[in-house]
């Protein structure tokens, strides 16, 4: 067990809609990170947020957001949803601060289906 | 912008065997590399890292990998194979650079066999 919880672990919704995907971050760490993983596009880095502030963008589309709130949990937001968004989508944790050395740590991911 | 290289898709040893995954980055800077291991319906688990220091770099579970800075390389090795091994590997590269998002490589699946 990493320490980082994901909710919820399944999503099925249809086209055009929105969802919200919740993580909650290891006990002291200050960065989040928000991960795409498919079949045919791999594990693509979506955006970083570091207490509270964003800190790295990725490959993140227009119509997803995320942030993070005081207490450090974030949420990913994702809208006009298409099927190809279907995929597995990884938070993680790590200490963060300037040196960008640490480890992350990975929750088990929260599965959208896009039907 | 960083990119990384994971030349097999599949890798097969037998239990026992010692095994390699492969891993070539490319960053205009200096390289923060890591190796991370997947299993069924998990998220990512920290293998290892190398940021400084000693080129060869000792991980968790056995596994160790080498930073070869003229061949931009970052294999990952275990002496003795087991079947437990068998799972997704993730190399992952971070340039000191830039402004800080990781890139995975696309994984390398090792089956380890009997």
């Amino acid at each position: 067990d990493s320490g980082v919880t994901q909710t919820p672990k399944h999503l099925i919704t249809a086209t055009g809609q929105r969802v919200t995907l919740r993580c909650s971050p290891r006990s002291g760490d200050l960065s989040v990170y928000w991960y795409q993983q498919s079949l045919d596009q791999g594990l693509q880095f979506l955006i970083q947020y570091y207490n509270g502030e964003e800190r790295a963008k990725g490959n993140i589309l227009e119509r997803f957001s995320a942030q993070q709130f005081p207490d450090l949990h974030s949420e990913l937001n994702l809208s006009s949803l298409e099927l190809g968004d279907s995929a597995l989508y990884f938070c993680a944790s790590s200490v963060g601060g300037v040196s960008q050395s640490n480890e992350q740590f990975f929750g088990p991911g929260t599965r959208l289906t896009v039907l | 912008a960083q990119s990384v290289a994971q030349p097999e898709d599949q890798v097969n040893v037998a239990e026992g065997n010692p095994l390699t995954v492969k891993c070539t980055y490319s960053v205009s800077g200096n390289p923060y590399l890591f190796w991370y291991v997947q299993y069924p319906n998990r998220g990512l688990q920290f293998l290892l890292k190398y940021i400084t220091g000693d080129n060869l770099v000792k991980g968790s579970y056995g596994f160790e990998a080498e930073f070869n800075k003229s061949q931009t390389s970052f294999h990952l090795k275990k002496p003795s194979a087991l079947v437990s091994d068998s799972a997704l590997y993730f190399c992952a590269v971070r340039d000191i650079g830039n402004n800080n998002d990781m890139r995975f490589g696309a994984g390398t699946r090792l089956t380890v066999k009997p």
